[in-house]
């Protein structure tokens, strides 16, 4: 089947520290990837996504490269800062399966100043 | 502005009612979907039509409902058979009715309604 493991939260990082968000998939079809970003008390946004192996999505300083050979799509950061504080969603849609998408358990991620 | 709108933002619910949670959205988008979450689960897909009056279930549908009258429109009912409802509700819309192409635009999601039952 499809679905989609993110490393498990709460992710508690000082402004200005690297951030790593790791996500894996297994698919049966051909996925494109995203990641979502769930501000407290709201709705989703996309942050950037990746529809081909190699492909880099990169989005407000955030960057996800689609690796097939591992089958991951890590979300970084160079340097967070306290506004980056949210709740992050890794998620797959598949070909031919419209907008239909399968997300991850999602990582909470705390910035403190 | 285009987009989605989910209301009301907060709703409670007694035991054994049943309740309706609006989505509208005026993005001229075919598709929709209604997405449940619970805190460390993320969001799993409870319902979706991809055009007017045609729905199909999906992953948790026991003790929903949904209807499709309209393309800006899909409400979500709550049903007495859902067990457990208490959780955060998402819609969503997406331009296509099931064709992949990587120059569409992608989903996109309401502010969501928190239903509580009391």
């Amino acid at each position: 089947g499809n679905s989609v493991t993110q490393m498990e939260g709460p992710v508690t990082l000082s402004e200005e520290a690297f951030l790593t968000i790791n996500c894996t998939y297994t698919a049966t079809g051909y996925p494109s990837l995203f990641w979502y970003v769930q501000y407290p008390g709201e709705g989703l946004q996309l942050l950037l996504k990746a529809t081909k192996a190699d492909d880099k999505g990169s989005n407000k300083g955030f960057e996800a490269t689609y690796r097939k050979e591992t089958t991951s799509f890590h979300l970084e950061k160079g340097s967070v800062q306290v506004s980056d504080s949210a709740v992050y969603f890794c998620a797959l849609r598949i070909y031919n399966q419209g907008g239909k998408l399968i997300f991850g358990q999602g990582t909470e991620l705390s910035v403190k100043p | 502005d285009g987009g989605i709108t989910q209301s009301p933002k907060y709703l409670f619910r007694k035991e054994g009612q049943n309740v309706t949670l609006s989505c509208e959205q005026n993005l001229n988008h075919d598709a929709m979907y209604w997405y449940r979450q619970d805190p460390g689960q993320g969001l799993r897909l409870i319902y979706y039509s991809q055009i007017v009056n045609d729905f199909q279930k999906g992953d948790i549908a026991e003790g929903y409902s949904v209807s499709r009258e309209k393309k800006e429109s899909f409400p979500l009912t709550v049903t007495s058979a859902q067990k457990n409802p208490t959780a955060f509700y998402l819609c969503a819309s997406y331009p296509e009715r099931g064709q992949w192409n990587p120059m569409n635009t992608e989903a996109f999601f309401g502010q969501g309604t928190r239903l509580t039952v009391v």
